[in-house]
């Protein structure tokens, strides 16, 4: 059964870089048919996707943090990372890694993804 | 935009069915079959109770059904529970420069 399990300081100060690992386990991390999401939810709000990796390393960041956000993998470790920078009271969130299986649509030929699995969250507070 | 709206909340009382809705509102989102919906409770790990629509993981209750007509999807929870209560997202794939959304979230109150 695979399981996701972030990790990383729950305090981070504004301007700094917030940096957050989700390790895996139960489940091939290095396998074709899986992206691997970052998503979170500031408090009193709804959930926020961040970014996703795909075990070649290639990154899809959402738009609006595209210019702050970095999505790596280590395979060999079994894990992935979130670094977001220049942060400020608006990223104080509960973070959640998930996982997302790559299914093939045949009639349009391209792979769509929805998370079937989600990490149990850690949340990280931005304040000095 | 890209963006999935669902009502802030919704109540019922035990054993009625209640109704959650969705509804796309560009082009990138609304016409692909691939809304799931999660289910969470506050400080736990979000759920998947449904994919490519209509489709439930294994484990997951035959009381939550999807459907979708148009731009707009929908959770049906029948013989709604206490333990139904908590928060549903739904989320789609999205094409283009989009990716993915997540819907706004509904809180549901078992009354």
């Amino acid at each position: 059964q695979v399981q996701l399990q972030e990790s990383g300081p729950g305090l981070v100060k504004p301007s700094q870089t917030l940096s957050l690992t989700c390790t895996v386990s139960g489940a091939s991390f290095s396998s074709r048919d899986y992206y691997w999401f970052w998503v979170r939810q500031p408090p009193g709000k709804g959930l926020e996707w961040i970014g996703f990796i795909y075990y070649s390393g290639t990154t899809y960041y959402k738009s609006s943090l595209q210019s702050r956000v970095t999505i790596s993998l280590d395979s060999s470790k079994s894990h992935f990372s979130l670094n977001l920078s220049s942060v400020t009271a608006a990223d104080t969130a509960v973070y959640y890694c998930a996982r997302a299986p790559r299914k093939w649509e045949m009639q349009g030929g391209y792979y769509y993804y929805y998370i079937d699995v989600w990490g149990k969250g850690t949340t990280v507070t931005v304040s000095s | 935009q890209s963006a999935l709206t669902q009502p802030a909340s919704v109540s019922g009382s035990p054993g009625q069915s209640i109704t959650i809705s969705c509804t796309a509102i560009s082009a990138d989102v609304a016409t692909y079959n691939y809304v799931s919906w999660y289910q969470h409770y506050p400080g736990k790990a979000p759920k998947l109770i449904i994919y490519d629509v209509n489709d439930r993981p294994s484990g997951v209750s035959n009381r939550f059904s999807g459907s979708k007509s148009g731009n707009t999807a929908s959770l049906t929870i029948s013989g709604l529970q206490t333990e139904d209560e908590a928060d549903y997202y739904c989320a789609s794939y999205a094409s283009g420069t989009t990716l993915y959304v997540l819907g706004t979230g509904t809180k549901v109150t078992v009354l």
